[in-house]
């Protein structure tokens, strides 16, 4: 089992639809949790930090379900410069700066 | 989050050769790091970097393939030795930043690098 697993799409929304994507990780001991996007051609850039709470910003959602191992981001009316690759990142162990990369989910949103 | 810088941003290169990879922060940091994301994959941590001390190494990476050096604070430099086309890649420096609850990494634009 990989140690982050995403789904690699595509996923092809139309603008101002709702999109979910789902993260699994395999660490249990895992303690900090991103979402990061990544643009075609460029580096990857911090979307949101996910909480145990659950956070929002803006339009993105993040969910941390700590019992199951996985995580959640939601997209709100989905806008065209939102077309990227979302990567789910998790830190290899509690207090470490080893960051773990999920593969990337490809997101497009279509006029 | 930080400003980093790399150099140079894309190289094609022969094989045999080597190429070092500059990555240069606006602000002092303790960590850095060298990534490595193969075509259509994800990013592969090679090392990390503190000044003063050696790197340390990810499993599957060797300090004669990859030296790393970290003479200050605000710079480290990577380099690709021997290279196979095997070695062709984007290369990511990022550096670890202190948020309101969690630490973060912010990333560099990469050096693209192919080698023929």
């Amino acid at each position: 089992r990989k140690e982050v697993e995403q789904d690699p799409g595509p996923f092809n929304v139309p603008e101002g639809a709702t999109v979910a994507f789902n993260c699994t990780y395999s660490n249990s001991a895992s303690q900090s949790f991103f979402w990061y996007r990544q643009d075609c051609r460029k580096e990857p850039k911090l979307l949101m930090s996910v909480y145990s709470s659950g956070n929002e910003d803006g339009r993105f959602t993040a969910q941390l379900n700590r019992a199951s191992q996985y995580i959640s981001l939601l997209i709100r009316d989905s806008k065209l410069s939102d077309s990227a690759t979302y990567l789910c990142v998790v830190n290899a162990e509690a207090g470490t700066y080893k960051y773990i990369f999920g593969t990337g989910t490809r997101l497009k949103v279509l006029a | 989050s930080a400003v980093i810088s790399q150099k140079p941003s894309r190289d094609i290169c022969q094989r045999g050769t080597s190429l070092t990879i500059q990555c240069q922060v606006d602000s002092q940091v303790t960590m850095m790091f060298w990534y490595r994301q193969q075509p259509g994959q994800s990013l592969t941590l090679i090392a990390t970097a503190n000044q003063g001390s050696e790197a340390t190494y990810e499993s599957g990476f060797v300090i004669d393939k990859f030296p790393i050096s970290r003479p200050n604070l605000t710079f480290s430099t990577l380099t690709v030795s021997n290279m196979s086309p095997e070695d062709s890649s984007i290369y990511l420096c990022s550096v670890e930043r202190t948020g309101a609850s969690t630490d973060t990494q912010y990333f560099g634009p990469g050096t693209r690098l192919t080698v023929l």
